[in-house]
C-alpha cells in the first residue's frame, strides 16, 4: 500500500537552531501534502497545506516565516522550523494524498518528535 | 467551519469488555468524510475507517464496528471484546470534499487492563 516516509523520527537540538523535517511519498505522487502539529496529550492541529510548485497555505495563527514549507517535487515536502525555541517542541506529522486517485484518504508519516532545549 | 467533538476524554475497561467511543461532528457541507484513527504510544497514526456522507451503512471489521447516523451527526466506534493491545488514543476526524483537510476531535484515551 501507499507509504509516506517522514524523517527524522526524533530531533533534539539547542534553542535557536533551525530544523528541517522531510515528508516523502514513496510509491505515489502527491501534489498536496499536509503538516500537522500535536502537543503532548492534545489533538492534531493542521498547520498548513503544502502545494507542489506553489506557496503553502497556512492555517490561522501559524507563522509562515517561522514554519517554512517547500514542496519542490511530487514526492517531497519539507517543513523547516526556523530559530526553534522550547515552545516549538512538539510532534510534527505529515500526510499526503495520491494525486492520481480521486477520493482517497490521506496517508500519514510516522511523525517527528522535536525537542528544543 | 467544521468541528468534531469527542466528549469522552478517557475510558478504562477490563479485557473482554466492549468499549464505545462517541463522536459528534458539525459541518455545513453536504459532502464530507468521517474517519477514525488509532494512535498507540509509539505515536504513529493508524487509519481505521473512512465513511463518506452519502453512505450511512454501518460497518463491521473484526472486533471493530462503526455506527454512522446523519440524523444525530454522530459516528460512533465500538470495540468488542477489548484486548490490551487496543490501548491507545483514538481520534475521530472530519474532512470536507473540497480541500481534504482533516479536523480532529480531541481524542479518547482507551486503557484496557488485563
Amino acid at each position: 500500500g501507499a507509504v509516506v516516509s517522514q524523517h527524522p523520527s526524533w530531533v533534539i537540538c539547542k534553542s535557536g537552531t533551525s530544523v528541517k523535517i522531510e515528508c516523502r511519498s514513496l510509491d505515489f505522487q502527491a501534489t498536496t501534502m499536509f503538516w500537522y502539529r500535536q502537543f503532548p496529550k492534545q489533538s492534531l492541529m493542521l498547520m498548513a497545506t503544502s502545494n507542489e510548485g506553489s506557496k503553502a497555505t497556512y492555517e490561522q495563527g501559524v507563522e509562515k516565516d517561522k514554519f517554512l514549507i517547500n514542496h519542490a517535487s511530487l514526492t517531497l515536502s519539507t517543513l523547516t522550523v526556523t530559530s526553534a525555541h522550547p515552545e516549538d517542541s512538539s510532534f510534527y506529522i505529515c500526510s499526503a494524498r495520491d494525486s492520481n486517485i480521486g477520493n482517497q484518504p490521506q496517508h500519514f508519516g510516522d511523525g517527528t518528535r522535536l525537542s528544543i532545549l | 467551519a467544521q468541528k468534531v467533538t469527542q466528549a469522552q476524554t478517557e475510558i478504562s475497561v477490563v479485557e473482554k469488555e466492549d468499549v464505545t467511543l462517541d463522536c459528534v461532528y458539525e459541518t455545513r457541507d453536504t459532502t464530507y468524510y468521517l474517519f477514525w484513527y488509532k494512535q498507540p504510544p509509539s505515536g504513529e497514526l493508524v487509519f481505521l475507517i473512512r465513511r463518506n456522507s452519502f453512505d450511512e451503512q454501518n460497518e463491521i471489521s473484526g472486533r471493530y464496528s462503526w455506527n454512522f447516523q446523519k440524523s444525530t451527526s454522530s459516528f460512533n466506534f465500538t470495540i468488542t471484546a477489548s484486548q490490551v493491545v487496543d490501548s491507545a488514543v483514538y481520534f475521530c476526524a472530519l474532512s470536507e470534499a473540497a480541500d481534504y483537510k482533516l479536523s480532529f476531535g480531541a481524542g479518547t484515551t482507551v486503557t484496557v487492563r488485563a
